[in-house]
């Protein structure tokens, strides 16, 4: 059953501190996108990739989160330093080149105290 | 640039009444559009898409949605809305196969018994 998996499911850290969120696509998959989901903001876009490349990272604040896929089968997200407002849900779906629609996977939920 | 705007935060229906949930599009070319499902603590799910090949789009759990060029409309319904149905839907839209997906606000649907 192929799925996005996303680790870890949750975490608490304290602000200030460096957060790494990690999303193995689905395999085969060429296009990983990182979503942010707050109540008040709803789903937002941090950035995209396709075959590894950003294609458009203008949603995420640039001084403090960073995103890259080190190889096809993993993407990360990281944020240093974290602070309270950075608490969310952040989401990793993948997509196929050519075919419409992005594949969620369950969420890392990030709090920061 | 893309956007929809999804009409109610909050619906309830009764079980077994007709579900309808409203979703207006903009976008400067002809757009992909989708309706995704969240259940609490979850990921989101596709339910169904639009991709220009038909303007009637049947998706699972009984869902369709029509496309409607004249109202800029892709509205969600369902004949008969089973309690299982409660959850948040999000449409979305896209401006090509595998562009970017920008996400509405949200609905989320109540059952009632």
């Amino acid at each position: 059953d192929a799925r996005v998996t996303q680790t870890p499911r949750h975490k608490v850290t304290e602000m200030g501190q460096e957060v790494t969120m990690r999303c193995q696509p689905i395999l085969g998959h060429n296009t990983v996108f990182w979503y942010r989901q707050t109540m008040m903001q709803g789903l937002e876009l941090l950035a995209y990739f396709r075959n590894r490349a950003p294609l458009d990272d203008s949603g995420m604040p640039k001084d403090r989160f960073s995103a890259e896929m080190p190889d096809a089968t993993l993407a990360t997200l990281k944020i240093q330093p974290s602070e309270p407002r950075d608490s969310a849900v952040y989401f990793c779906a993948s997509g196929s080149e050519g075919r419409p629609g992005a594949f969620f996977g369950q969420g890392t939920r990030l709090t920061v105290v | 640039a893309q956007s929809v705007t999804q009409l109610g935060s909050h619906v309830s229906v009764s079980e077994g009444a007709l579900v309808l949930l409203r979703c207006n599009y903009s976008s400067s070319v002809p757009p992909y559009l989708f309706w995704y499902v969240q259940y609490p603590n979850q990921g989101l799910q596709l339910l169904l898409k639009y991709t220009s090949a038909a303007t009637l789009v049947k998706g699972i759990n009984g869902f369709e949605a029509e496309f409607k060029k004249s109202e800029t409309s892709f509205h969600l319904t369902k004949p008969s809305a089973h309690m299982s149905d409660a959850a948040e839907y999000f449409c979305a839209v896209s401006r090509s196969r595998d562009d970017k997906i920008i996400f509405g606000k949200g609905t989320r649907l109540h059952i009632l018994p």
